[in-house]
């Protein structure tokens, strides 16, 4: 049964700065990873989707990488700024289906 | 291009009543999948509909069922309502590219209480 583990369950820090969320998953063959983006009482936003194929993604101030083999991903942020505050999750693609196994998220508050 | 609507927005219910709920995929999107987002348990997976076939299922009860129309709207109910129930009910679509590359887009959600 494929499981998704996100480190640390929250983060604070002041803006600007870089920053690393981790994604684990525990089989290895997926079709892909999406990372997304939640407001509180919202739905989600997707913000990078990587292909089991693929290494890494960029969006704007976004990277996400991906090493399959060892079941890890992590999304960078750089600069970051107090509208990036939100619950970052991540979900991994497996089998045949549309069916996302998602992370607890990662909680980041940027103060300003 | 609109995104995924979900109506209704909010619900309000008592124990044992039911409740439909409906989801209208961004246009062209023949793939819908209805996920339950509560704070213990996180985000789950409910079911998937493709051209108005169930292609997986989650491990929920009987009580949660859905269908797929031929617009590729989709509506999910749920009977003989519990407390547990109370959550956020979100609805995703995608435009099938293959398995690697479908990316999902979520609606803003239904958010049931039941009391």
């Amino acid at each position: 049964k494929q499981e998704v583990t996100q480190i640390p369950a929250a983060l604070s820090v002041p803006e600007g700065e870089n920053l690393v969320l981790n994604c684990s998953f525990t089989d290895s063959a997926i079709y892909n990873l999406q990372w997304f983006r939640q407001d509180p009482g919202k739905g989600l936003t997707s913000l990078l989707l990587i292909q089991s194929s693929q290494r890494e993604q960029t969006s704007g101030r976004l990277n996400a990488s991906l090493d399959k083999s060892s079941g890890r991903s992590t999304l960078y942020i750089a600069a970051s700024q107090p509208g990036d505050s939100a619950t970052y999750l991540c979900a991994v693609t497996e089998g045949g289906s549309e069916k996302l196994v998602f992370g607890k998220g990662t909680k980041l508050t940027v103060n300003p | 291009k609109a995104g995924v609507t979900q109506t209704p927005r909010y619900l309000i219910k008592t124990r044992g009543q039911q409740v439909t709920l409906s989801c209208s995929p961004i246009s062209g999107h023949r793939s819908v999948s209805w996920y339950q987002q509560t704070p213990g348990q996180g985000l789950q997976f409910l079911f998937e509909y493709f051209s108005e076939t169930q292609r997986n299922k989650g491990n929920f009860p009987g009580r949660f069922s859905g269908r797929q129309f031929s617009n590729s709207r989709s509506e999910m109910n749920v009977s003989t309502l519990e407390l547990g129930d109370s959550a956020l009910y979100l609805c995703a679509s995608s435009l099938w590219r293959g398995r690697a590359l479908n990316e999902q887009f979520f609606g803003p959600g239904t958010r049931l209480t039941v009391l």
